[in-house]
């Protein structure tokens, strides 16, 4: 079956602007994380969505980041005022049910100029 | 708070060599614990997993790892290395009951022929 799937595979942005990030998980998977894999920081969690519950947002670095995850599905990173430093690989994650195996999308790779 | 030491940035090994890759863990309880490979542009890929039980696991692509507690390590392994195992290697740790993964550092494999 289908995997994870991001887009934009590739982001160039200027600094200041708003950016979207799309993940589509993988049918029925319950649970969506978001990831930044930068050279600096390495892997990080960012968001963790399950079912209808609260997201747990420990890792959101600013309030410049936000998510939202429509209908339990589709999921959208939204950064706002970009800075140079949010420069990234962004990956996006889903798991039948939070306790399993995680299985990645291909990431966008975000570049603020 | 869990954290995950992979204490090689770099190895070089040679094409037919056997490989290991070292991890480990810092996790007040049973960890559940994770590697993953990642190769250039490319998402996470699952290599294999601990969760419980056995303390030796085989995993895809001819890698297996052992779970030593007493160590609380966790290092990847393989008898004989091919030029395709040229990646990077992240080993994880399940943190929390949220299923969100801490990763190492990662250690990057390159393959002389």
């Amino acid at each position: 079956g289908a995997g994870v799937s991001q887009s934009p595979s590739n982001k160039v942005t200027e600094k200041g602007k708003d950016v979207e990030l799309r993940c589509d998980p993988i049918s029925g998977h319950t649970a969506l994380y978001w990831y930044r894999q930068s050279l600096g920081q390495g892997l990080e969690f960012l968001i963790y969505f399950q079912g209808n519950s609260a997201p747990d947002k420990s890792g959101l670095p600013s309030d410049r980041f936000s998510a939202e995850r429509t209908g339990g599905s589709v999921s959208t990173l939204t950064i706002q005022r970009t800075q140079q430093e949010d420069s990234a690989v962004y990956l996006c994650a889903s798991s039948r049910d939070g306790a399993g195996e995680q299985f990645f999308g291909p990431g966008t790779r975000l570049t603020v100029l | 708070a869990q954290s995950v030491t992979q204490p090689d940035i770099h190895i070089t090994v040679s094409e037919g060599a056997s490989l290991e890759l070292r991890c480990n863990y810092s996790y007040g309880a049973t960890p559940y614990l994770f590697w993953y490979v990642q190769s250039p542009g490319q998402g996470l890929q699952l290599l294999l997993k601990y969760f419980s039980g056995d303390t030796l696991v085989q995993g895809i692509k001819g890698f297996e790892a052992e779970f030593k507690r007493s160590q609380s390590s966790f290092n990847l392994r393989k008898p004989s290395v091919h030029w395709s195992d040229a990646a990077e290697y992240f080993c994880a740790v399940v943190s929390g009951n949220t299923g969100k993964l801490i990763f190492g550092q990662g250690t990057t494999l390159q393959v002389k022929p």
